[in-house]
């Protein structure tokens, strides 16, 4: 079975503090890992994704995420947040053998403050 | 231009009727998917379509069905609407080559009321 948790799902924070989104995921198969961003009354749109190699992965608009793989770990990280990163964030697990299927986490919401 | 478009983009029905969602896409990509979003649920997949003649289940499919008119479109139809099908339905698109690593690119949404 393939399942994603979002530990958190609301997220508040200060405008220029660090944040981190988390997520865990299980698979019996291995696995690319996805960070989506949702702006308000849009589509969602990559950060970025892990395929293979390096584990911190670099995405759009300042994002990071680390993949640890003895935690099954994909935590999505930014270091100082601005207003307009207020969106809610989804992590997605496509396992890379057996068939497609990708999964969603439940998505956190992250809420900028000034 | 938008790459993948939906129409409606929202839609008020009653119980009973019968409503299609549409999705085009200017990307030339062959894998197109339907999700719907619940808050607190994230997003789930309703089917999917690796190309015009191929086209799956996924997760929760029970009370839609989808048409892959071509390439580029693909709509999904609810025969017989109930409330708990209220929802924002997602159209997405993703490029085939090197298989699962890809990314998808979605539509704008479409929410739907069913009343």
């Amino acid at each position: 079975a393939q399942s994603v948790t979002q530990l958190d799902s609301q997220v508040p924070v200060f405008e220029e503090a660090p944040v981190e989104l988390r997520c865990n995921y299980s698979s019996s198969v291995s696995v690319y890992l996805f960070w989506y961003v949702q702006y308000p009354n849009q589509g969602l749109q990559l950060l970025l994704k892990y395929l293979s190699g390096s584990t911190l992965v670099k995405g759009i608009n300042g994002f990071e995420a680390e993949f640890n793989k003895s935690q099954t770990s994909f935590h999505l990280r930014k270091p100082s947040v601005h207003i307009s990163d207020t969106a809610e964030y989804f992590c997605a697990v496509t396992r890379n053998t057996g068939g497609f299927k990708t999964i969603f986490g439940a998505g956190t919401r992250l809420f900028v403050k000034a | 231009d938008a790459d993948v478009t939906q129409t409606p983009r929202n839609r008020i029905t009653k119980t009973g009727k019968r409503i299609m969602l549409e999705c085009s896409q200017t990307k030339g990509h062959d894998r197109m998917y339907w999700y719907r979003q619940d808050p607190g649920l994230g997003l789930r997949l309703i089917y999917y379509s690796f190309d015009v003649k191929d086209i799956n289940k996924g997760e929760i499919s029970d009370g839609y069905s989808v048409s892959r008119q071509a390439q580029a479109k693909f709509s999904l139809s609810l025969e017989s609407a109930i409330p708990n099908q209220t929802a924002l339905y997602f159209c997405a698109t993703s490029d085939r080559d090197r298989g699962y690593r890809n990314e998808q690119f979605f539509g704008p949404g479409t929410r739907l009321t069913v009343l």
